[in-house]
């Protein structure tokens, strides 16, 4: 089965520096990939989906990238604020659903 | 812009009762799906339907089903509920054949005693 792997210690950055978050998947080769924010007790929220044929899409201060030789996306967040403060969720398009990784801790001190 | 809605918010049942979960989509979208996230889980997909006819399958019990209806909103239904199904339960929409992110709403807290 498929199989995804986020970061599983929070990352903890200052304000203003770049917070990069990675998500790595197993069995399996996406035509797409797609990134969530969630914030407590809260539904996900869609940020960014990249395509396999996407080396890198950007957003305002967000970016990814998608390497399929890797099986390896990259979340960046440039000029992080605490209010990028949440739970950043990688997932892949299986069929019509979306399987989602673990997520990952950001916390952003000022 | 409007957002999928779900209701109720919150819901506390006992074990061994049933409890019904709606969901409202996002007006013009056709596609709903159900997610269950235990605590400090990420969202697990239980099911989702195309025009009112179930699309794709996932960890379902056999004790929950769903269903979608002619005006789009969907109810998961949860028999003989047990200490474990306590968890968020989302639901989230998108369009066939438009953008493929999926809109979530903001879920049911369902507490099983």
């Amino acid at each position: 089965s498929q199989k995804i792997e986020q970061n599983s210690e929070a990352l903890n950055i200052q304000e203003g520096k770049t917070a990069t978050l990675t998500c790595n998947y197993t069995n399996y080769s996406p035509a797409y990939l797609q990134w969530y924010r969630q914030d407590p007790g809260r539904g996900p929220v869609f940020l960014l989906l990249i395509r396999e044929n996407e080396k890198e899409k950007r957003k305002e201060r967000l970016k990814v990238t998608f390497d399929t030789t890797l099986k390896q996306s990259l979340f960046h967040i440039t000029a992080s604020q605490p209010a990028d403060s949440a739970t950043y969720l990688c997932a892949l398009e299986y069929g019509n659903k979306l399987v989602f990784g673990a997520g990952t801790i950001l916390r952003v001190k000022s | 812009a409007a957002g999928v809605i779900q209701s109720p918010r919150h819901l506390i049942k006992e074990k061994r009762e049933t409890a019904t979960l709606k969901c409202y989509p996002i007006p013009r979208h056709d596609t709903v799906y159900w997610y269950q996230q235990g605590p400090g889980q990420d969202p697990q997909f239980l099911i989702s339907f195309y025009e009112k006819m179930q699309s794709d399958k996932g960890s379902i019990p056999d004790r929950f089903s769903a269903q979608q209806f002619s005006d789009y909103h969907s109810e998961l239904n949860m028999s003989s509920l047990e200490l474990g199904d306590s968890a968020l339960y989302f639901c989230a929409s998108s369009i066939t054949g438009g953008p493929r992110e999926q809109y979530f709403g903001p879920g049911t807290r369902l507490t099983v005693t």
